[in-house]
């Protein structure tokens, strides 16, 4: 069975800093994987999404994510944070493509200080 | 586009009362599901449908009824409200293979309270 571990709750982080917010996942199939973004109040929106090719996937804001097979891993980046990025970012994982059925991670809240 | 619609955004009922989700979307998707998000637990679905007249089980489907008459529609039903489906619940749509795209489109939620 597949399933998604977000390793941090909550992440703080200062304005400008870089940041990774880390996901882990275990198949033993190949997966396609996505990261989803939650701004207060709000229902989730796709930041970016590894189905295939490149390791490196590029998404709106900024935001980058590596796939690493090896590791099972694929973390979520951005070298530099702005205010406007305080949201709670979840990790997904699906065999298929038909992707109603996304297992989903905990999430993680990340916290921008001024 | 409206893109995915959900009434009512909060709602509170009594322990054994029914009441119905409603959510719509205007993208012709194949795809719709209903999530329920619980603090800490990310995101569980309850149901799902693959087209009108289809629909089956997620991962907590117990205490929820659903059905698919249309394309646009997809209503959830609680049959007698219990505190444990305090939650907010999540509509979401995806136009499947057909469409070229694997993203989901979410709703903007619905926070129920149960007493």
């Amino acid at each position: 069975a597949q399933s998604v571990t977000q390793l941090d709750s909550q992440v703080p982080v200062f304005e400008e800093a870089p940041v990774e917010l880390r996901c882990n996942y275990s198949s033993s199939v190949s997966v396609y994987l996505f990261w989803y973004v939650q701004y207060p109040n709000q229902g989730l929106q796709l930041l970016l999404k590894y189905l295939s090719g490149s390791t490196l996937v590029k998404g709106i804001n900024g935001f980058e994510a590596e796939f690493n097979k090896s590791q099972t891993s694929f973390h979520l980046r951005k070298p530099s944070v702005h205010i406007s990025d305080t949201a709670e970012y979840f990790c997904a994982v699906t065999l298929r493509r038909s992707n109603y059925q996304l297992i989903w991670g905990a999430g993680t809240k990340l916290i921008i200080k001024p | 586009n409206a893109g995915v619609t959900q009434t009512p955004k909060f709602q509170v009922l009594k322990t054994g009362q029914s009441m119905t989700l409603q959510c719509a979307q205007d993208m012709n998707h194949e795809y719709m599901s209903w999530y329920r998000q619980d603090p800490g637990m990310g995101l569980r679905l309850i149901h799902y449908s693959v087209g009108a007249g289809i629909t089956d089980q997620g991962e907590v489907p117990n205490g929820y009824n659903v059905s698919r008459s249309t394309t646009e529609d997809f209503p959830l039903r609680l049959l007698s409200a219990a505190p444990s489906q305090t939650s907010v619940y999540f509509c979401a749509s995806n136009p499947g293979l057909a469409g070229g795209t694997d993203t989901q489109y979410f709703g903007p939620g619905t926070r129920l309270t149960v007493l």
